[in-house]
């Protein structure tokens, strides 16, 4: 079954420093999402991506934050510059489908911890 | 502004019995889909079922079936025939037909009992 990969599985940064996190969506896949989850609470959303731009983002997705797909397959969440209560678990979650009536493929997430 | 209701932090069941989980939530629209998703240990998150709102029936994959009933706004998972397999956190999830993004409750911890 094709899979949504993410890597890191697990990046440790010093506060301020800034992070790449890495998604290769499933190829046929032309929707993509960057949800995050604090240790053991809600998945919150924070921007989606069609067609190279950014559809939609949360109040969390700030100026610090950046997504790209530079290569066409890639898709990238940038943090600038980090900070301690950006340490979370960050989902990328894709699907071939904008109309809502498909569920998300999700990647195995980065566990980032800014210390 | 949608929201997304779980109820329940914890619930436990017993191997081979059913449970149910509750997920309740808010909308003034009225085409929307509704999700279950599983977390196991692993954190990977994997869709379980769905749920299209416009649709009377309710859905079923194979030991996981939900009650949807629209005019409560109210979304419950029953997991029959309970495996260790099934321990993990659920969560309920809402998306508007035609936007991006899903809200998702703050999730169901189950545990199985051998």
């Amino acid at each position: 079954e094709p899979e949504v990969t993410q890597t890191p599985s697990h990046q440790v940064t010093q506060m301020g420093q800034e992070v790449i996190l890495r998604c290769v969506p499933i190829s046929n896949h032309l929707y993509f999402y960057w949800y995050r989850q604090i240790l053991g609470q809600k998945v919150e959303f924070l921007v989606s991506f069609y067609n190279n731009e950014i559809s939609e983002k949360s109040e969390i997705f700030d100026d610090q934050f950046s997504v790209e797909r530079p290569d066409g397959s890639n898709f990238t969440l940038k943090i600038r510059s980090t900070k301690l209560e950006d340490s979370a678990m960050y989902f990328c979650a894709t699907t071939n489908r904008g109309q809502g009536s498909y569920g998300y493929t999700f990647g195995s997430g980065t566990r980032l911890t800014v210390v | 502004a949608q929201t997304v209701t779980q109820s329940q932090p914890e619930m436990s069941v017993q191997e081979a019995e059913t449970v149910t989980l509750s997920c309740t939530y808010d909308t003034s629209e009225s085409d929307y889909y509704l999700f279950w998703y599983k977390q196991p240990p692993s954190r990977q998150m994997i869709l379980v079922i769905r749920q299209e709102a416009y649709k009377q029936q309710n859905a079923t994959e194979n030991r996981f079936s939900v009650n949807f009933q629209k005019a409560a706004k109210s979304f419950s998972l029953k997991i029959s025939d309970s495996q260790l397999g099934d321990a993990a956190m659920y969560f309920c999830a809402y998306r508007v037909t035609n936007a991006g993004k899903s809200t998702f409750g703050d999730g169901t911890t189950l545990t199985v009992k051998p």
